[in-house]
């Protein structure tokens, strides 16, 4: 079973800032089987990125995802206030079990 | 509009049975891979089950042997039928649909389980 970890843990930012999130797996993971969520409180998780690096449908283009292999990258370039959450990385695709990282906090600083 | 919608969380006494389940409009389930995914209070999201469109079903460790994911495809509805229930299952059950190459893009509320005497 292959193993997400993601950093940091927590991350304090200011609106306007850019934001980097990793995500790094315990073996290689194909790039085509790589997803970030979204989570705010109280709400279910929201596709975001899915093959590394395709934005899911309405998300906006301050999102991007990067990386092969065993490290991957969410950025957003700058932080408007409803993107202050949790994001979640995942590795899904043709084998099960599929799993999620712990996920990183985006808090306002 | 396409949604999922679970329902039949509760509390349940430890080694008790619960059947959730999870009704989808505006797509096929059967024509889909249909997981749930849960996540215990305050923690991260914890894949549980998933059915493929042929009906192959795969578990977590943690579930195996006791969790059974199934489909009605007349009610285009997802189930799964939980089994000898432990304090640690307790969490918020998500339905999620993977669209395997976009991943899992619709889920659903919802539906909270807790174990407790």
């Amino acid at each position: 079973e292959i193993v997400l970890t993601q950093s940091p843990d927590t991350l304090s930012l200011s609106p306007g800032e850019r934001a980097t999130l990793s995500c790094r797996a315990s073996q290689s993971v194909s790039s085509s089987s790589l997803a970030w969520y979204q989570q705010k409180p109280g709400q279910a998780p929201r596709l975001l990125i899915y093959g590394a690096s395709s934005r899911a449908t309405g998300i906006p283009d301050r999102f991007s995802g990067s990386g092969s292999g065993t490290d991957f990258i969410l950025t957003i370039t700058r932080l408007e206030p409803e993107d202050f959450a949790v994001y979640y990385c995942q590795q899904y695709g043709n084998s099960p079990p599929w799993g999620f990282g712990q996920g990183t906090k985006v808090e306002v600083k | 509009e396409v949604q999922l919608v679970e329902s039949g969380g509760g509390l349940v006494q430890p080694g008790g049975s619960l059947r959730l389940s999870c009704a989808a409009s505006g797509f096929t389930v059967s024509n889909n891979y249909m997981n749930w995914v849960r996540q215990a209070p305050g923690k991260g999201l914890e894949w549980v089950s998933v059915i493929y469109s042929a009906g192959t079903t795969y578990y977590a460790d943690s579930v195996k042997g006791r969790f059974t994911i199934s489909r009605d495809n007349s009610k285009n509805t997802v189930y799964l039928e939980m089994n000898s229930l432990r304090a640690e299952d307790t969490a918020l059950y998500y339905c999620a649909r993977d669209h395997i190459v976009t991943a899992f893009d619709i889920w659903g509320q919802g539906t909270m389980v807790t174990v407790s005497s």
